[in-house]
Parts: structure tokens; C-alpha cells; sequence
């Protein structure tokens, strides 16, 4: 099942804030975040994985509620580079049997102007 | 390379067109997983390698579609008969372990097949 992201999209000026997030009907074990521009490869922005969570970049930090089978994505003070399609990937299957096929969002397009 | 290649980047075929996509993994990057992508939508699961073996084909919309990772390296996606709705992004991936706990995945720049 897909996980559901909200808001669809954002448009921000230079230095303001943003939360998107991504929520899912199943429990999960592990989040991806990822950033696509036009005609390029999804970029990994970072992992969060049950019971922890790994940093990727400055300024954009995530949190996983393994509860509420949710995550978050925050970015603060956004530059013009931020601007992209964010998609949450989720993987449902337990450490052990996990090998990485991730279930995609529909993504969050996210547009900062000067 | 530095990341994952793919080619050709685009791609038109005529309706009935069989087509070959090819993806170069990171070397040394055990999984390989090729994803779908349509326009506006978020990349959908096609199948996945765990060095030479296809351990995942769930993803494949029909028996025209066929990849094929022979010495673990390279990674073929092949379609027979194109159809109009396959037009998409095909994008590739891989990652260095067989596991996702902590394992990052990396993801081509995708090669655009439009099916006329």
C-alpha cells in the first residue's frame, strides 16, 4: 500500500520553514527520503529506521513516530536547492528480511523563491 | 563510475517495438532494483537483484517485461511489444549491502521510453 504525503505541495520563500509528511496504513520498519529534481535521479536525503533515526543533511532533519506509522521531513531556512519533488520510500519487511524494495509516496513538490 | 548509469536516456518506439534498457550499478553494489515511474507520480517497484539472482519479480506488469543481471554487474531491462501505457521513466538502482537497514539506495537518472 502507498504511503500517503501531504502536504502535495509547498511554495516558500528563501528562508522559511517547511514539514512534509508521509504516513502509512502498515507498520513500518524502515523510512527513505528522497529529492527529485526535473529529469534527475532521486537524490537520498537520509534513512530512519525503527527505534532511530540517522541525520542526512544540515538543515533538513526528519523524525519517525513508529506509533503513528508516520515520518516527517523538516527543512529549515530553505535555499533555492531545495526546490524538488520529495518522495518517502517505506519498507514494511523486518531487518532480517529486508533487502531495500521501498514503497513510494506520490511525492511533495516543493518550490522556494527568492 | 562515480554513480548509476543508464542508457539510452531517451527512448521513442514505435507501438510493437521491443526495447533495451541497460544499467550500469555502482561497482561493487550487490542490489539492483529497477523502478517505474510515471509522469507526476512517485518511482513504483519492478524488480529486484541480488547479484545474478532475481529474487523479486512482483513488480513486473506483464510477462512482455524481462530483466536480467547475468554476472552480477550489469543489469538489463528488455519490454517486447510495446505498449503505450509502458511509456514511463525506467529508473535503476543499487545499493552496497542486501539488506535496507542503514543501506543506501541510489538511483539513476532513469531513461525516458515514449512509446508512439
Amino acid at each position: 500500500q502507498q504511503p500517503v504525503q501531504s502536504p502535495q505541495a509547498v511554495i516558500l520563500r528563501e528562508g522559511e520553514d517547511a514539514v512534509i509528511n508521509c504516513s502509512s496504513s502498515k507498520a513500518l520498519y524502515s523510512v527513505h527520503w528522497y529529492r527529485q529534481k526535473h529529469g534527475e535521479a532521486p537524490v537520498f536525503l537520509m534513512i530512519l529506521l525503527k527505534g532511530g533515526e540517522q541525520k542526512g543533511h544540515d538543515k533538513i532533519s526528519a523524525s519517525f513516530n513508529e506509533k503513528k506509522q508516520q515520518s516527517s521531513l523538516y527543512l529549515t531556512a530553505s535555499q533555492l536547492s531545495y526546490s524538488g519533488t520529495y518522495f518517502c520510500g517505506t519498507d514494511r519487511n523486518a531487518g532480517g528480511t529486508s533487502y531495500g524494495k521501498l514503497t513510494f509516496g506520490q511525492g511533495t513538490i516543493l518550490t522556494v523563491h527568492p | 563510475g562515480a554513480g548509476v548509469s543508464q542508457s539510452p536516456r531517451y527512448k521513442v518506439a514505435k507501438r510493437g517495438q521491443d526495447v533495451a534498457l541497460r544499467c550500469d550499478p555502482i561497482s561493487g553494489h550487490v542490489s539492483l532494483f529497477w523502478y517505474q515511474q510515471a509522469l507526476g507520480q512517485g518511482p513504483e517497484f519492478l524488480t529486484y537483484f541480488q547479484n545474478e539472482a532475481q529474487l523479486d519479480k512482483s513488480g513486473l506488469p506483464s510477462d512482455r517485461f524481462f530483466a536480467e543481471r547475468p554476472e552480477g554487474s550489469v543489469s538489463t531491462l528488455k519490454i517486447q511489444r510495446t505498449q503505450q501505457e509502458d511509456s514511463a521513466v525506467y529508473l535503476c538502482a543499487s545499493s552496497p549491502r542486501s539488506g535496507a537497514a542503514g543501506n543506501t539506495i541510489y538511483f539513476g537518472e532513469g531513461s525516458w521510453l515514449t512509446v508512439v
